[in-house]
């Protein structure tokens, strides 16, 4: 069971440069999440998109796009790096239907150092 | 706004016993979840227990129970028989479909099992 890929799992980039953080779930879910977790912040909400077609910013966008190729796979891009984008990268999906809300399912991280 | 918080930046707790990792919430949803995760040193995220807010029985989990005070707007979590694997930090999150099935987390309670 693979669940949710995050590639790649490690990354050092310097400033200015571009990069695309890859993610993709094989759980048929429709909302699928970047976050960013620095130290003593919790998680952070980059962009999310609620279902297929669809993407929003989170509570902290700027210096970020991202792209929903299809159900499976979510798109993280760095456009400039910065060294303040320097952070652990997470994906996530949840499913959404009717009734129980559902967890999210996260991989296993993308640790980035910008230089 | 949405939010959860979690008072306890930092938790210690002797092996074998039961420990309680506070979490409030707030939101004027009706329906709404609640979950906890952990994140063990090695990073990954992992899905504990979840409280849907129209459950009237609170949710149970193996160890794990979500203590749910729907009047007061918390969940805490209740860990019972520590065992030294628990050492990690432990995430509050709120679901709400309205905003595009968007979750919101705490800042994390490091908790430390000592033997």
């Amino acid at each position: 069971n693979a669940g949710v890929t995050q590639t790649p799992k490690f990354q050092v980039l310097k400033t200015g440069q571009s990069m695309t953080l890859q993610c993709a779930q094989d759980m048929n879910h429709n909302s699928m999440y970047w976050y960013r977790q620095d130290p003593g912040m919790g998680l952070r909400l980059i962009y999310y998109s609620a279902s297929e077609g669809t993407t929003d910013k989170g509570e902290v966008p700027n210096g970020y796009n991202v792209s929903r190729l299809n159900k499976r796979e979510f798109s993280l891009r760095l456009e400039s790096a910065a060294p303040s984008q320097t952070s652990v990268y997470f994906c996530a999906s949840s499913g959404l239907g009717t009734g129980a809300h559902q967890p999210q399912h996260f991989g296993d991280g993308t640790r980035l150092s910008i230089l | 706004a949405q939010k959860i918080t979690q008072t306890q930046p930092g938790m210690f707790v002797q092996e074998k016993e039961a420990v309680t990792l506070d979490c409030t919430y707030d939101t004027s949803d009706q329906s709404y979840g609640l979950f906890w995760y952990k994140q063990p040193s090695s990073g990954e995220m992992i899905f504990l227990i979840y409280q849907g807010s129209y459950d009237e029985q609170n949710a149970t989990e193996g160890r794990y129970s979500l203590n749910f005070q729907k009047a007061r707007k918390s969940a805490n979590l209740v860990i019972s028989a520590s065992q030294l694997g628990d050492s990690a930090m432990y995430f509050c999150a709120m679901n709400r479909w309205h905003t595009g099935n968007q979750f919101y987390f705490g800042t994390g309670t490091s908790l430390t099992v000592i033997p």
